[in-house]
């Protein structure tokens, strides 16, 4: 398995509070990813990255931003949480431009 | 944009052989991935399909063909821990942005 992290593993919080998320893997894969999953949407990807520093939108990209300082690490901030962003949020990984490897999620409530 | 669809729900036996389609339509297409994820867990690669035709791996094959927009996982001898969605994703253009299906739910039953 690919060594990805993903902390915290469970959150709750309330409306209008800032939220980050974090990935971390010990890959040193060039490509990172975050992704949003809820029932009826499947997998969508939220931001992406190809590099430090260098970062990019996906499909629901509005009220989200993110940050890669460091190879290992990719950073999902929720600037002020919505209900609508309760959702299970998955990072992935991969070298290339083929397989991704996810990591374990993160359950977010926004109460 | 994309359109990807595979049933949503599928219940099979446990020695059985099961099917799994998913349809795409999509602009530049680049490959189609198949996942398996169990309840409360991350998805877990299977296959990576880009040109047309029959890939196995033990249990598990994948079938592509582009021209139609149509792929197929194919689960042989099915034991009770294949329960789990299995996710159809469709690579488009040069980026590795990947769009995911809904998922199919398989319940493997004795």
């Amino acid at each position: 398995d690919a060594g990805i992290t993903q902390s915290p593993r469970h959150k709750v919080t309330e409306t209008g509070t800032p939220v980050t998320l974090r990935c971390h893997q010990t890959e040193n894969h060039r490509y990172m990813y975050w992704y949003r999953q809820d029932p009826g949407h499947g997998l969508r990807l939220i931001h992406y990255s190809y590099g430090v520093k260098d970062t990019d939108k996906g499909e629901v990209s509005d009220g989200y931003s993110v940050s890669r300082s460091k190879t290992e690490d990719f950073l999902l901030t929720l600037e002020s949480a919505t209900s609508s962003q309760t959702s299970v949020y998955f990072c992935a990984i991969s070298e290339s431009l083929d397989t991704q490897y996810f990591g374990p999620g993160t359950r977010l409530t926004v109460l | 944009g994309q359109n990807i669809d595979q049933p949503t729900e599928m219940t099979a036996t446990e020695g059985a052989i099961v099917q799994i389609n998913c349809t795409y339509q999509t602009s530049g297409f680049n490959g189609l991935f198949w996942y398996q994820q169990h309840a409360g867990e991350a998805p877990t690669f299977l296959s990576y399909n880009v040109l047309d035709g029959l890939e196995e791996k033990g249990r598990f094959s994948s079938f592509l063909s582009r021209s139609k927009g149509y792929s197929y996982l194919l689960l042989k001898e099915l034991q009770m821990k294949d329960s789990a969605s299995y996710l159809c994703a469709v690579k488009e253009g040069g980026a590795n942005n990947l769009f995911f299906g809904t998922g199919t739910r398989l319940t493997v039953i004795p």
